[in-house]
C-alpha cells in the first residue's frame, strides 16, 4: 500500500492562533510532498511543493510567512498556519510521492475552522 | 497555461454503468489519474494511466485514454451507493516537481 496519514483531522481555534498540521507517509518514503487547500464545492489548489531536506516551493499568491512548511524526514512534513484568522478556514490536504514519476497519495486532510 | 476540464454532475442508477469525462492540455503529461473523494474526506487513488497507454481495466474500472484529442474518460461499471463521490482527474503537470493539475470534479450521484 501507499499509506498517508495526516493530523489532526478538524481543528477549531480562536484567531490569532498558528495551527500545526502533520503528513505522515507511513510505508514509503516521500521524497515529495505536496500541501493543497481545498475550498467547498471546489477543486484543490496547490499551495507549496516541499523536498526532504529543502525549502518548500510556493505557490503564486501563498504567503511563506503565513504558511510554513517544514519537511524534515522522508516521512514527515508539517504545515503550520501562523497567527490564523477567520479566512484561513479551510480544508488542506497533503499529498506524498516516492522518488520518480510515481503518483501522489492523499492523506484524509485537516478541517481547519477559525473563530 | 495547463487546464483540465470535466463535468460537475452526473447522475446515475444503480447497477447502471457510469462514463465520467474528462478534457486536458498538456500534450506532454506522462500520467493520468483519477481521484475519488468522498464528504469530509481526502483524495483516495483511483487508478492511473500512462500516456503511451490507450485503454486500463482495473475489475470495475476502466479507463480510456485518446491522447489525440487529449480525452480521458472513466467508466465504473455496475455502479453501486458507495460509489456516489467526487471524481477527480488530474494530469501530471510539466514542472519538474511532478505536481498535479487537477479538474474541478464531477459529482456522482448514484440513485438506488
Amino acid at each position: 500500500g501507499a499509506v498517508v496519514s495526516q493530523h489532526p483531522s478538524w481543528v477549531i481555534c480562536k484567531s490569532g492562533t498558528s495551527v500545526k498540521i502533520e503528513c505522515r507517509s507511513l510505508d514509503f518514503q516521500a521524497t515529495t510532498m505536496f500541501w493543497y487547500r481545498q475550498f467547498p464545492k471546489q477543486s484543490l489548489m496547490l499551495m507549496a511543493t516541499s523536498n526532504e531536506g529543502s525549502k518548500a516551493t510556493y505557490e503564486q499568491g501563498v504567503e511563506k510567512d503565513k504558511f510554513l512548511i517544514n519537511h524534515a524526514s522522508l516521512t514527515l512534513s508539517t504545515l503550520t498556519v501562523t497567527s490564523a484568522h477567520p479566512e484561513d478556514s479551510s480544508f488542506y490536504i497533503c499529498s506524498a510521492r516516492r522518488a520518480g514519476n510515481q503518483p501522489q497519495h492523499f492523506g484524509d486532510g485537516t478541517r481547519l475552522s477559525i473563530l | 497555461g495547463e487546464d483540465v476540464e470535466q463535468s460537475l454532475f452526473l447522475s446515475v442508477r444503480e447497477g447502471d454503468s457510469s462514463v465520467i469525462n474528462c478534457t486536458y492540455t498538456d500534450s506532454s503529461s506522462t500520467y493520468l489519474y483519477w481521484y475519488k473523494q468522498e464528504p469530509g474526506a481526502g483524495l483516495q487513488l483511483l487508478t492511473y494511466i500512462f500516456s503511451n497507454m490507450d485503454m486500463k481495466q482495473d475489475q470495475r474500472l476502466t479507463v480510456l485514454l485518446n491522447k489525440k484529442d487529449k480525452h480521458l474518460s472513466l467508466r465504473i461499471a455496475d455502479t453501486q451507493t458507495g460509489d456516489s463521490a467526487i471524481y477527480f482527474c488530474a494530469e501530471s503537470g510539466g514542472g519538474s516537481q511532478g505536481n498535479l493539475i487537477f479538474g474541478k470534479g464531477t459529482k456522482l450521484s448514484v440513485k438506488p
